[in-house]
């Protein structure tokens, strides 16, 4: 299996704030990397898929950047409604594997 | 409107089978590229990719649950049923389907996904 490891596990932000969030392939994926937001006690939600394309009805705050084996997820100003868990998943190989996840919390 | 709903049972005993069934509406699993995958979720922990099924029946599945797995898919009935054997308490998690979306570059996405349901498996 591929193995995904993001970093932070976990950071705490202010409103307003640039937030960044790493995943790591632990083999070459090309640009087969999705980022879901997910809410407590929600099902995940897609935000970025092909590592850098954008979702429909997705805020445009959010970004994707990187290929091969490393990935970012940004968030160019933190907003209420961010404070979240974020995975990344690989979609080269199966099994598609997640992430650990990124807690986003207020600080 | 796309929408997914698993359903099955909430507690099950060791060594039992599970089975859950998806039923989804507003897309047909017969469209080329289109599959139905499920995730599961313990609780407190990160999401756990399991099994997807496509909409020419082919299926894929973890290599660590491979053996304890049957996805099916009934496209008259807009379904996907999957099978686990010899459930086990580490089994325990909330179980998600949700909608493969094949991208013109050939990857693949979730876009969308039911509410899961919490499965727990218990004596």
């Amino acid at each position: 299996d591929i193995q995904m490891t993001q970093s932070p596990s976990s950071l705490s932000a202010s409103v307003g704030d640039r937030v960044t969030i790493t995943c790591r392939a632990s083999q070459s994926i090309s640009s087969y990397l999705n980022w879901y937001q997910q809410k407590p006690g929600k099902a995940p939600k897609l935000l970025i898929f092909a590592a850098s394309s954008l979702q429909s009805g997705v805020p445009s705050r959010f970004s994707g950047s990187g290929s091969v084996t490393d990935f970012t997820l940004t968030i160019s100003s933190l907003q209420p409604e961010d404070f979240a868990t974020y995975y990344c998943q690989q979609s080269y190989s199966t099994p598609g594997t997640f992430g650990q996840g990124t807690k986003v919390e207020i600080k | 409107q796309i929408t997914l709903k698993e359903s099955g049972p909430t507690l099950v005993k060791p060594t039992q089978t599970l089975t859950l069934t998806c039923t989804f509406s507003g897309f047909s699993l017969s469209t080329s590229g289109v599959g139905v995958g499920w995730i599961r979720q313990p609780p407190g922990k990160a999401l756990e990719w399991l099994a997807l099924i496509y909409w020419n029946d082919d299926q894929r599945y973890s290599p660590s649950l491979k053996s304890r797995l049957t996805i099916t898919k009934d496209t008259s009935k807009n379904q996907v049923v999957l099978t686990m054997t010899n459930m086990d308490p580490v089994d325990t998690a909330t179980y998600y389907c949700a909608r493969r979306q094949l991208t013109g570059t050939g990857t693949y996405y979730f876009d969308y996904w039911g509410q899961g349901t919490l499965v727990t498996v218990s004596s």
